[in-house]
């Protein structure tokens, strides 16, 4: 059971729009710590894709885009291309554990 | 360029201990906080210990706590995870990770290729 709770998997259609949860507590993104996002192709190590709740890194896309509000954050992806379909996780700092933690990641499958 | 190998993974037997590596470059190795990650097959990320620039601050994750030991050499660019006691439920891939920071919270900007740790009889 992740302390970050994200959907299992999201799916869509090329060139749609897809959106990804991902939902905390009071110790965590309710505390105001900051959320940041990771794709993880298959079979490769992941990938930082926000930052700071909704930072890009230099060479991430303008189609990712991140938002954070109250305990809850999430993901945008828009234009959505099969290059896109990854693992997609989420993660923050929780004052209980005293920790990193990362939400349970989410599919994305492109249709 | 940014690189980050990570090395030292294999099998082992229950209680057994190995040390994981991971070698940077294309950056000041001195000057950035690390941390491990790791990941069980088909599951997700699970965050396992930092260690400040300096080595002289060490964070460890409540399963681990006790049983892993991180640090580094400065000297040689190269950040370390002793594993000790080793059970079932370590069996992961194990990346490091550059720490970077925001004004509230840790993130991880460049990884490891990973080191995969199979714990079984």
């Amino acid at each position: 059971q992740s302390v970050l709770t994200q959907p299992p998997s999201v799916s869509g259609a090329p060139g749609q729009r897809v959106t990804i949860s991902c939902t905390g507590s009071s110790s965590n993104i309710g505390a105001g710590y900051d959320i940041h996002w990771y794709q993880q192709l298959p079979g490769t190590a992941p990938k930082l894709l926000i930052y700071g709740n909704s930072n890009r890194p230099s060479g991430v896309p303008d189609r990712f885009s991140g938002s954070k509000s109250g305990t809850s954050a999430s993901l945008a992806i828009t234009g959505l291309q099969a290059e896109d379909e990854a693992d997609y996780y989420c993660q923050s700092y929780d004052s209980s554990l005293s920790g990193s933690v990362f939400g349970g990641g989410t599919k994305l499958t492109v249709l | 360029e940014v690189l980050l190998l990570d090395s030292g993974g294999g099998l082992v037997q229950p209680g057994g201990s190995l040390r994981l590596s991971c070698a940077a470059s294309g950056f000041t190795f001195s000057s950035y906080a690390m941390s491990w990650v790791r990941q069980a097959p088909g599951k997700g990320l699970e965050w396992v210990s930092a260690i400040s620039d300096s080595g002289g601050t060490t964070y460890y994750a409540d399963s681990v706590k006790g049983r892993f030991t991180i640090s580094r050499d400065n000297s040689k660019n190269t950040l370390y995870l002793q594993v000790n006691s080793l059970r079932a439920e370590d069996t992961a891939v194990y990346y490091c990770a550059r720490r970077m920071t925001t004004l509230t919270t840790f993130y991880f900007d460049y990884w490891g290729q990973g080191a995969l740790v199979t714990v079984s009889s």
